[in-house]
């Protein structure tokens, strides 16, 4: 099993400022990387597929990028509605995982 | 449009089964795997299964050591989970999510079903 590890843990920044998250692989995983955006009492969304392209709705302010062991995303001027958990996500052979998340918060 | 619809919260004891249920719409059921992820209290997101709800193969996480079981019913577009020999540790919202056929990842999730294990 493929585990993914998210830095940093928490991650305080203003509205307006770019926000840059990494996930990282213990073994190379391709593209095959997906994040999502997690608010309180709410069901994960999906914002960024194999591990560049954005999901329909998502906002061009996220974005995506790596492949192989090491993926970002990049959120390039927060808004009030971005403070929230991010979690990298995996799969392969029928076998998923993720990330333990990051925190986003208002700083 | 296309939605998951669980069933509602479930309270149960230590050594229990729940059976949550997820009714898909707005879609072709078959089309699309289907899997299940918990969230327990403040943690993060724990994948459990996954099942092909057209021919019914489904594929498990290991740490759930048997006690999970998938199925779907295609003539109501339903996938159940079942979670057996409950502890105090599932307590958690289970989450039912569609993974596309074009791409690796879940583009749609259920609403959630808390599932609170307590004496």
């Amino acid at each position: 099993e493929i585990a993914l590890t998210q830095s940093p843990v928490t991650l305080s920044l203003s509205q307006g400022e770019r926000a840059t998250l990494s996930c990282r692989a213990s073994q190379s995983v391709g593209n095959e990387l997906a994040w999502y955006q997690q608010k309180p009492g709410q069901a994960p969304r999906l914002l960024i597929y194999d591990a560049s392209n954005r999901a329909p709705g998502i906002p061009a302010r996220f974005s995506g990028s790596g492949s192989g062991t090491d993926f970002t995303l990049t959120i390039s001027s927060l808004e009030p509605e971005d403070f929230a958990v991010y979690y990298c996500q995996h799969h392969t052979n029928w076998l998923y995982s993720f990330g333990q998340g990051t925190k986003l918060e208002i700083k | 449009q296309v939605q998951l619809m669980q069933s509602g919260a479930e309270v149960k004891e230590p050594g229990a089964s729940v059976k949550v249920s997820c009714k898909a719409s707005g879609y072709n059921f078959t089309d699309s795997y289907i899997n299940w992820v918990r969230q327990a209290p403040g943690q993060g997101l724990e994948w459990m299964g996954i099942i092909n709800p057209s021919g019914g193969t489904t594929t498990y996480a290991q740490n759930f050591h048997g006690r999970v079981t998938v199925t779907r019913d295609t003539s109501t577009s339903t996938v159940y989970m079942e979670l057996t020999s409950l502890r105090s540790d599932d307590t958690a919202v289970y989450y039912c999510a569609r993974e596309p056929e074009y791409y690796d990842a879940l583009d749609v999730w259920g609403q959630g079903t808390m599932v609170t294990v307590s004496s």
